[in-house]
C-alpha cells in the first residue's frame, strides 16, 4: 500500500494557474473514476475539492478542476487567490476495496 | 448540518488500548459507509479503515490490521474505533470522515475535527 506520488510543493502568483498532479497506479488511479482531492489549510480538518476525478461539491468555486489521464489525476486550480494556499491531498479507492492518500501538495500563493 | 464529533483521545502508553468514537449527526447515518483517517505530526493523511454501511463489512490498513477493530452503532448514530497494542508510530490526530455516496466508497464529503492520540512511555 504504497502512497499516491504527490509534488512536495508547488507555487503561484495571485491570477496565475497552477497543477498538481497525483501518480498512482492500474490498481488504483487508473482503474477507478474514484479519485478526489482536499484542500488543508494549517490546523483545520481537510475539505472536499473535488470527487470522482472531475465533480466539485457545491460551494467549490469552479476556478478548481480535476482530470485524469491513464495513471495520473491531476488538480488545477486557476485564478490563484492567497486563500487557496494549503496543502492538496490526492486520494483514490483501490483494487484492494481500500483507500491511498498522496503524501500531499503544499501550495504556496507568492 | 453534518456533523462529526470525535472523541476518545489521550495520552497512552506503548502497548496501550484506547476506543475512539465520533458521533455523528445531520444524515442518515446508516445509509454511508463511515472511515478513520489520521494525521501524523507534521505528516500527511493515511487512511486507516471503513466500515460499510450496516457494519457487517470492514476494511483496515496494513499498518493496523490486526491492532484496531472498527464498529458502528446504527442506533446511537455512532462510529468507534478500539486500538489496540499501540505504538508510537501510532501518534497522530485521528479523523472520523463520512462517505459521500450511500451504500458505496467512494470519497469523503465531511470530515470531523479530529481527536488526538499520543502513544508514550
Amino acid at each position: 500500500q504504497s502512497a499516491l506520488t504527490q509534488p512536495p510543493s508547488v507555487s503561484g502568483s495571485p491570477g496565475q494557474s497552477v497543477t498538481i498532479s497525483c501518480t498512482g497506479s492500474s490498481s488504483d488511479v487508473g482503474s477507478y473514476n474514484r479519485v478526489s482531492w482536499y484542500q488543508q489549510p494549517p490546523g483545520t480538518a481537510p475539505k472536499l475539492m473535488i470527487y470522482e476525478v472531475t465533480n466539485r461539491p457545491s460551494g467549490v468555486p469552479d476556478r478548481f478542476s480535476g482530470s485524469k489521464s491513464g495513471n495520473t489525476a491531476s488538480l488545477t486550480i486557476s485564478g490563484l487567490q492567497a486563500e487557496d494556499e494549503a496543502d492538496y491531498y490526492c486520494s483514490s479507492y483501490t483494487s484492494s476495496s481500500t483507500f491511498l492518500f498522496g503524501g500531499g501538495t503544499k501550495l504556496t500563493v507568492l | 448540518e453534518v456533523q462529526l464529533l470525535e472523541s476518545g483521545g489521550g495520552l497512552v502508553q506503548p502497548g496501550g488500548s484506547l476506543r475512539l468514537s465520533c458521533a455523528a449527526s445531520g444524515f442518515t447515518f446508516s445509509s454511508f459507509a463511515m472511515s478513520w483517517v489520521r494525521q501524523a505530526p507534521g505528516k500527511g493523511l493515511e487512511w486507516v479503515s471503513t466500515v460499510s454501511a450496516s457494519g457487517s463489512t470492514t476494511y483496515y490498513a496494513d499498518s493496523v490490521k490486526g491492532r484496531f477493530t472498527i464498529s458502528r452503532d446504527n442506533s446511537k448514530n455512532t462510529l468507534y474505533l478500539q486500538v489496540n497494542s499501540l505504538r508510537a508510530d501510532d501518534t497522530a490526530l485521528y479523523y472520523c470522515a463520512k462517505e459521500g455516496r450511500a451504500y458505496n466508497l467512494d470519497y469523503f464529503d465531511y470530515w470531523g475535527q479530529g481527536t488526538l492520540v499520543t502513544v508514550s512511555s
